[in-house]
């Protein structure tokens, strides 16, 4: 059974576009993430929300828009795509630690590779 | 603000040639430690952790101790094989947050 999963696997569009990628989780945990990873392999959180509440929000352009119906599903979508964009974008998801803080692993999807054309 | 720097890559080793990744971290309270691995074409998976100072995490082989006084989290492996080629990550997770900060990552290439 896939703990976290993505779809899709791979995304191939033109600039402008607008396009979605969704996450969905199986563990039960309580926090999911969005990080985007270029290609020299760095990893930038993007947003992370913690039972569908919105707790972190990095310097994202506010193209990229987060959405959480659930707890188990946190979903991103993308406006008006550029050339930058281009990366792959991993969900993540951890169970707080109870400290009112995330100690805990992050298990992460296998990625959407993105290419902006 | 916490971070982490690890040591920049690529390290390319010969099987069975020990493996020694450097990680140093700034945080401000106690946080865990940990390594992930990224194995090429997938998404980070944990390779160890530490929750508190002295505590060593292993796994496959590796290892990695938490050194407060030297705010290090070094990982080693006695003989990498091929199949530990990949890029590893060293991360911090802080109490009272909701954010990993994870280090620059450093690709490993393992030759037969």
């Amino acid at each position: 059974d896939t703990a976290v999963s993505q779809t899709p696997k791979y995304l191939v569009t033109q600039m402008g576009n607008d396009k979605s990628i969704k996450c969905e989780q199986n563990l039960g945990h309580d926090t999911m993430y969005w990080y985007k990873q270029d290609s020299k392999k760095f990893l930038k959180i993007m947003f992370s929300y913690n039972n569908k509440e919105l707790i972190i929000n990095e310097t994202v352009p506010n193209r990229f828009s987060p959405k959480s119906p659930d707890k188990a599903h946190l979903n991103l979508h993308i406006n008006s795509l550029e050339l930058g964009d281009s990366a792959v974008y991993f969900c993540a998801s951890s169970q707080d630690g109870g400290s009112g803080g995330v100690r805990e692993t992050q298990y992460f999807g296998p990625g959407t590779r993105l290419l902006v054309l | 603000g916490d971070s982490v720097t690890q040591m920049e890559g690529p390290v390319t080793l010969s099987e069975e040639a020990f493996l020694t990744i450097n990680c140093t971290y700034t945080a401000t309270g106690y946080p865990s430690l940990f390594w992930y691995v990224q194995y090429p074409g997938e998404g980070l998976q944990l390779l160890l952790k530490a929750t508190k100072a002295d505590d060593k995490g292993s796994n496959k082989g590796f290892e990695a101790t938490y050194r407060k006084e030297t705010t290090s989290f070094h990982l080693e492996k006695g003989s990498v094989q091929v199949s530990d080629s990949a890029v590893y990550f060293c991360a911090l997770s802080d109490t009272g947050g909701f954010k990993t900060i994870f280090g620059a990552g450093t690709r490993l290439f393992v030759k037969a």
